[in-house]
């Protein structure tokens, strides 16, 4: 079966530090991988969708980027952290073949800058 | 653009039925999604349904679409406390590869 793992659980930076988010899946190949934001009362905002290794589409201007090095790792990074960028963080798989367009949602990491 | 609007918050006492509304603008939405996310949790996928269909019942959950008024509902029967959370509708963005658009979200509150 498929399982999404998000690493790590929580994350308290300071303002100006780096990111670096990780999302793998096992037991699928080729999947369409997201990445979300929620901030606090809000709902979902797509930040990054991948279809492939290498092949990243940004859905909004930030200072926030994405790569998939490897096809099941889906990575989001920044150079320096603004308080904007508090949230949870939520990175989901999509099967890369045509079929139903489910996602399958990790359990999120929740970010606190300061 | 594709939009999905949901109410904010419903509240319902327990053992009565939440039915929670949606609505959606692309017409050529395959499928379309109920996600349920719990305090500090990631989204679980609770039901979908295919467009061609009016209604789905899955044991306490029954979905209905109305694709002339683009109309998407879950109903929840006998709602218990362990219910309690947010519930997202989504459609797929026809623009898109499969990406899905969520609503903001039904945060449902389940009083015992």
């Amino acid at each position: 079966s498929q399982t999404i793992h998000q690493w790590p659980a929580t994350l308290v930076q300071p303002v100006g530090s780096p990111l670096s988010l990780e999302c793998t899946v096992e037991g699928t190949s080729n999947p369409n991988l997201y990445w979300y934001r929620q901030a606090a009362g809000r709902g979902l905002q797509l930040l990054f969708y991948s279809v492939g290794i290498g092949q990243i589409s940004s859905e909004v201007p930030q200072n926030l980027s994405a790569s998939r090095p490897q096809d099941r790792q889906f990575i989001l990074s920044s150079k320096k952290l603004l308080l904007s960028d508090s949230g949870f963080y939520l990175c989901a798989w999509q099967p890369g073949l045509a079929g139903t367009d489910t996602q399958y949602f990790g359990p999120g990491t929740r970010l606190t800058v300061l | 653009g594709e939009d999905v609007e949901q109410s904010l918050f419903l509240s319902v006492r327990e053992g009565d039925s939440s039915v929670i509304n949606c609505t959606y603008t692309d017409s050529s939405s395959t499928y379309l999604y109920w996600y349920k996310q719990e305090p500090g949790a990631g989204l679980q996928l609770l039901t979908y349904i295919f467009s061609n269909m009016d209604m789905k019942q899955d044991q306490r959950l029954t979905v209905l679409l109305n694709k002339k008024d683009k109309h998407l509902s879950l109903r929840i029967a006998d709602t218990q406390t362990g219910d309690s959370a947010i519930y997202f509708c989504a459609e797929v963005d026809g623009g898109s590869q499969g990406n899905l658009i969520f609503g903001k979200g039904t945060k449902l509150s389940v009083k015992p």
